[in-house]
């Protein structure tokens, strides 16, 4: 059984368009997280998000935004869509812990390319 | 500013050969260190994480160790084998920070037989 999946695997679009990855764990983690790893292979944080708070990465333009219908689904929406958002895109989660321990757990990702 | 550096950037070993990465950091307040595992096309799977009390940890072939002091970690990988061909990324968490974490950029580990 997989525990954190994403659909779809690739996505490539046109510049200008609106387009939404979803994401989905069942591991019963409270928190959900999504990551972009650019062509050099860093992975940022973009968006960290439980039922209570929903943290953001400054540097995540707000053209990007998560969606979470239920604790076990977070989705991320980018409206227009630019070239430099081609990356790849990895939903995680996790189950908050003291000490801030928590594993995190990666879905396979989501190639996004901008044409 | 809040980094993690890790070298070298690429590294082709012999199959059954040892291998160290180097991990420094500039995070801080540092909460604890963490080890991915990275296949190509896939998502980071966790190897270890390393709380500030703690100087070694392994898994299996995959010993990882701390100074907190120096802000430095080391990933040392015994008798490699073909299928420890991936990324390593080093992983620090900033206290008080949630569940936020800083990336390095990987080493990616090639291992040939």
């Amino acid at each position: 059984d997989t525990a954190v999946s994403q659909t779809p695997k690739y996505l490539v679009t046109q510049m200008g368009n609106d387009k939404s990855i979803k994401c989905e764990q069942n591991l019963g983690h409270d928190t959900m997280y999504w990551y972009k790893q650019d062509s050099k292979k860093f992975l940022k944080i973009m968006f960290s998000y439980n039922n209570k708070e929903l943290i953001i990465n400054e540097t995540v333009p707000n053209r990007f935004s998560p969606k979470s219908p239920d604790k076990a689904h977070l989705n991320l929406h980018i409206n227009s869509l630019e070239l430099g958002d081609s990356a790849v895109y990895f939903c995680a989660s996790s189950q908050r812990m003291t000490g801030g321990i928590a594993e995190q757990y990666f879905g396979p990702g989501t190639r996004l390319t901008v044409t | 500013k809040n980094q993690v550096e890790q070298s070298p950037q690429s590294l082709i070993i012999l199959e059954g050969k040892n291998c160290t990465l180097q991990c420094n950091y500039t995070v801080s307040p540092f909460s604890n260190l963490r080890w991915y595992k990275q296949d190509t096309g896939r998502g980071p799977v966790s190897l270890t994480i390393m709380t500030f009390s703690e100087n070694t940890k392994s898994n299996g072939r995959y010993t990882a160790t701390l100074d907190a002091d120096t802000k430095q970690s080391s990933l040392h990988i015994t008798a490699s084998q073909l299928s420890d061909s991936a990324s390593y990324i080093c992983v620090v968490r900033r206290d008080n920070a949630g569940n936020m974490l800083t990336f390095g950029g990987g080493t990616r580990l090639m291992v040939k037989p």
